[in-house]
């Protein structure tokens, strides 16, 4: 049984430009989560997907964008890259919409913005 | 919305000594509260979960943790330590989302 995966483990980037991590979920999960996590820090919510829709978000800006295909993957978009989005970028999957469902994480990927 | 505090940013204890992390947390309902763990570079390993029920939960590679309300503290423990908790440690709390603390970093003495 395949549990959460997530694509690129590692990526560089510089100020302004755009990127996209990718993130399936643990299998017969059809929810996905993103979380920030900067170093020496705890995840921060960034927003949550079900059914193809964005169903929550936390304290994020606008240049976070995502999204959720038919097959429950999902993608993490950051526009206009700063400095300070420099983190460990986690996804969590899900059986149902909802935080109060037990989420499972994958192994994240480290975002470096130079 | 809900929060968590966890007081020790690091605790070094020796193997074999017995452990206990602490969890505060703030939410207006019955809160779900977790315990993970993650080792460096990597992602969130779930030890525990509560959701309701017995007060005292066990989780995985011997760990506790008991919710007590009247405390809103939600304390991780293990009797004996083993080199390879050394680790990082979060408790999280979910309402709306999903709330994490700053984490515990755990150093185990040989």
């Amino acid at each position: 049984d395949a549990g959460v995966t997530q694509s690129p483990t590692h990526l560089i980037k510089t100020r302004g430009q755009q990127v996209t991590l990718r993130c399936s979920p643990k299998s017969g999960h059809d929810t996905v989560s993103w979380y920030q996590q900067a170093l020496g820090q705890g995840p921060q919510f960034i927003f949550q997907y079900y059914e193809e829709e964005e169903r929550q978000r936390g304290n994020f800006p606008d240049r976070f964008s995502g999204h959720q295909f038919p097959n429950y993957s999902s993608e993490l978009n950051v526009n206009a890259l700063l400095l300070g989005d420099s983190a460990l970028y986690l996804c969590a999957s899900s059986l149902r919409q909802g935080s109060t469902d037990t989420q499972y994480f994958g192994p994240g990927t480290r975002l470096t913005v130079l | 919305a809900q929060s968590v505090t966890q007081p020790d940013i690091h605790i070094t204890v020796s193997e074999g000594a017995s452990l206990e992390l602490r969890c505060n947390y703030s939410y207006g309902a019955t809160p779900y509260l977790f315990w993970y763990v993650q080792s460096p570079g990597q992602g969130l390993q779930l030890l525990l979960k509560y959701f309701s029920g017995d007060t005292l939960v066990q989780g995985i590679k011997g760990f506790e943790a008991e919710f007590k309300r009247s405390q809103s503290s939600f304390n991780l423990r293990k009797p004996s330590v083993h080199w390879s908790d050394a680790a990082e440690y979060f408790c999280a709390v979910t309402g709306n989302d999903m709330r994490f603390g700053a984490g515990t970093r755990l150093t185990v003495k040989p």
